[in-house]
């Protein structure tokens, strides 16, 4: 059975980098979404991107974040400046034309 | 966003079926309601999903009221793997047909030997 993959699964980073989070969604997979998790927290939505652009964001994905899907597969979540608030699990998701989203197992982004 | 309500924990016996409630009053009549599980910090995983009918799959049950303002979703036998924390969901859809998920703090359920 296909799955969303994400890599890496962790990432230990400085205060003021840049992080890119990779996806790869289930091949025919239309819509593309990030969450995030900050730890002991709720599962928080971020944006969605469908037509190689974004439908909707969240208050959370301020201008130091974008997304894109570069190559037609990979499905990327760039944090420009990253902050120690940003530490948390971040997961992709896709669906295709059926209504379920389906998650990866995440990147757990640590931000020193 | 409509809200959900879940009770925060709840305990099953290993064998025993699994009863989680949600509240979800608010609901408008084009709105589906999921359930989604998360093991520790693993992304979180699909169980089911409905609209007004009640809905089986491999994994579990789902009871929608007719009124729709509350469902239960069943575990039949549950085992030790189904300790999670399981959310009850109402699906938000967005322009172009996207969707999001608005997740509250969902029950967390063990499952004892």
């Amino acid at each position: 059975e296909p799955e969303v993959t994400q890599t890496p699964s962790h990432q230990v980073t400085q205060m003021g980098q840049e992080v890119i989070l990779r996806c790869v969604p289930i091949s025919n997979h239309l819509y593309f979404y990030w969450y995030r998790q900050i730890l002991g927290q709720k599962v928080e939505f971020l944006v969605s991107f469908y037509n190689n652009e974004i439908s909707e964001k969240s208050e959370i994905f301020d201008d130091q974040f974008s997304v894109e899907r570069p190559d037609g597969s990979n499905f990327t979540l760039k944090i420009r400046s990253t902050k120690l608030e940003d530490s948390a699990m971040y997961f992709c998701a896709g669906r295709g034309v059926q209504e379920t989203q389906y998650f990866g197992p995440g990147t757990r982004l640590l931000v020193l | 966003d409509a809200k959900t309500t879940q009770p925060p924990s709840m305990d099953c016996a290993e064998g025993r079926a699994a009863n989680l409630p949600c509240n979800h009053s608010t609901i408008s009549g084009n709105e589906y309601v999921y359930w989604y599980r998360q093991i520790h910090s693993q992304g979180p995983q699909y169980i089911i999903h409905g609209l007004k009918n009640n809905e089986t799959n491999e994994m579990a049950s789902l009871i929608i009221t007719e009124d729709r303002k509350s469902s239960t979703l069943i575990l039949p036998h549950a085992t030790l793997r189904d300790t999670a924390v399981y959310y009850c969901i109402v699906r938000v859809t967005l322009i172009q047909g996207a969707q999001k998920l608005v997740f509250g703090q969902g029950t967390r359920l063990t499952i004892n030997p």
